[in-house]
């Protein structure tokens, strides 16, 4: 089936403005996962989900980020109030269940540009 | 908490020579893996290669193979044969929690010559 797919693939926002970005994580994968990932730094961990449940949250760099995965599926994050210093790439990733094991399928990101 | 280190921002190979990239981590975790994974220009990370640090032997993947050396916290990646598909950031990841959330390193660029 498809991969992981991320919507919008690129976003401009005014500083000060919300934005919601978009995953689609393969069909039937329990574990979700958001990275932020700077220009040419590696991705750093933002957020986990098993299944609805959001079990870590401990990368999440302020309280103006948050992120959803109401139905167990589609996952929704959304940065509030946004500032220059979050321009970066966020990326998601699913994995199949829960177990280290399990390969993370990365989608191809939504690059953020904050204004 | 974990740390992983790529001291190794940039590396040039000839096509169908051998290049090895670097990798360090530090952790006192005893059991967890440790993985390669390929970034192209289009950005779409892909697993490469993984090691589950309990395993003495060194795991392989057609062209790609790891050097894992666990007591000096060491998880180099050996690309042979290299093909100008190769060429893209790689990235180093740790892996130590029960539910795959992933340290990467800084990365380190690839390029091959024709």
């Amino acid at each position: 089936g498809a991969g992981v797919s991320q919507s919008p693939r690129y976003k401009v926002a005014k500083r000060g403005q919300d934005v919601a970005l978009r995953c689609d994580p393969i069909s039937g994968h329990v574990s979700l996962f958001w990275y932020q990932q700077a220009l040419g730094q590696g991705p750093e961990f933002l957020t986990y989900f098993q299944n609805e449940a959001q079990l870590d949250k401990s990368g999440l760099p302020s309280d103006r980020f948050f992120a959803e995965r109401p139905e167990g599926s589609v996952s929704t994050l959304k940065i509030q109030r946004t500032q220059q210093e979050d321009s970066a790439v966020y990326l998601c990733a699913s994995s199949l269940a829960w177990a280290l094991t399990d390969t993370q399928y990365f989608g191809p990101g939504t690059r953020l540009t904050v204004l | 908490a974990q740390t992983v280190t790529q001291s190794q921002p940039e590396m040039s190979v000839q096509e169908a020579e051998t290049v090895t990239l670097s990798c360090t981590y530090d952790t006192s975790e005893s059991d967890y893996y440790l993985f390669w994974y390929k970034q192209p220009p289009s950005r779409q990370m892909i697993l490469v290669i993984r090691q589950e640090a309990y395993k003495q032997q060194n795991a392989t993947e057609n062209r790609f193979s790891v050097n894992f050396q666990k007591a000096a916290k060491s998880f180099s990646l050996k690309i042979s044969d290299s093909q100008l598909g190769d060429a893209a950031m790689y990235f180093c990841a740790y892996g130590g929690t029960s539910y795959g959330k992933l340290t990467f390193g800084q990365g380190t660029i690839l390029t091959v010559h024709p």
